[in-house]
């Protein structure tokens, strides 16, 4: 069974302080995807990253940052010098290579950035 | 609009109504999701749609939800003699999915604003 655990239930951060948001994840597939969803106070799902099995590269988008380790099935995701516009639940998913590749997702770590 | 749309965006019901949530999917995308976000249950898969193929119904919680993708486009999602358990976020998503297992066969899947569902 596949499973996706967000220890991290909230973190509070002050503006400009840097933030790792951590993802463990459990599946038998040999193939599968791993994604961050944000979802802001409005409420919408907002999708940042899609990563493959295949690819343990880590990736750098401006100031967010993912770390892919499957040694210890990991997809931790950092902030750097975080802004108020950051704050938002974050969701860590995983999706199965095959069938429906529907999504499972973490419990969610609901980020405050204060000012 | 280009993105996924749902309506309505409240609903308030009585318990043992029928209500109907409806999800229009990005042009284009053959592939449509329905999951369900609560407070106690984070969020769930509910039903998948692709193309003509069977739908994968594996999340659905019991046989009072059902489900129905028109013309691959618009879907449907019914639940029948609603009960204060059902009060939740119903989110759609849909996505590009082309055939074969290739990592470049599977795109992300875009949410829709969702339909917020009250049970009294």
């Amino acid at each position: 069974a596949q499973k996706v655990t967000q220890a991290q239930t909230e973190i509070s951060v002050v503006e400009k302080e840097d933030v790792t948001l951590d993802c463990v994840y459990e599946t038998r597939d040999t193939t599968y995807y791993l994604f961050w969803y944000k979802q802001p106070p409005s409420g919408e799902l907002v999708f940042l990253i899609r990563r493959n099995s295949f690819d343990e590269q880590n990736e750098i988008s401006g100031r967010y940052s993912w770390n892919f380790q499957k040694s210890t099935s990991s997809f931790n995701f950092t902030i750097t010098a975080s802004q108020v516009v950051d704050s938002a639940v974050y969701f860590c998913a995983l999706s199965e290579g095959s069938g429906s590749e529907k999504l499972v997702f973490g419990k969610g770590t609901k980020l405050t950035v204060n000012p | 609009g280009a993105g996924v749309s749902q309506s309505p965006s409240n609903k308030v019901t009585e318990k043992g109504k029928d209500v109907e949530l409806r999800c229009d999917p990005i042009s284009g995308h053959t592939a449509l999701y329905w999951y369900r976000q609560s407070l106690g249950q984070g969020l769930e898969f509910l039903i998948y749609f692709q193309g003509n193929s069977a739908p994968d119904k594996s999340g659905l919680p019991s046989d009072r939800f059902s489900a129905e993708r028109t013309g691959g486009s618009v879907s449907t999602l019914t639940i029948q003699r609603t009960q204060q358990e059902d009060s939740a976020v119903y989110l759609c998503a849909s996505s590009i999915r082309r055939n074969g297992r290739a990592p470049s066969s599977y795109n992300e899947q875009f949410f829709g604003p969702g339909t917020r569902l009250t049970v009294l």
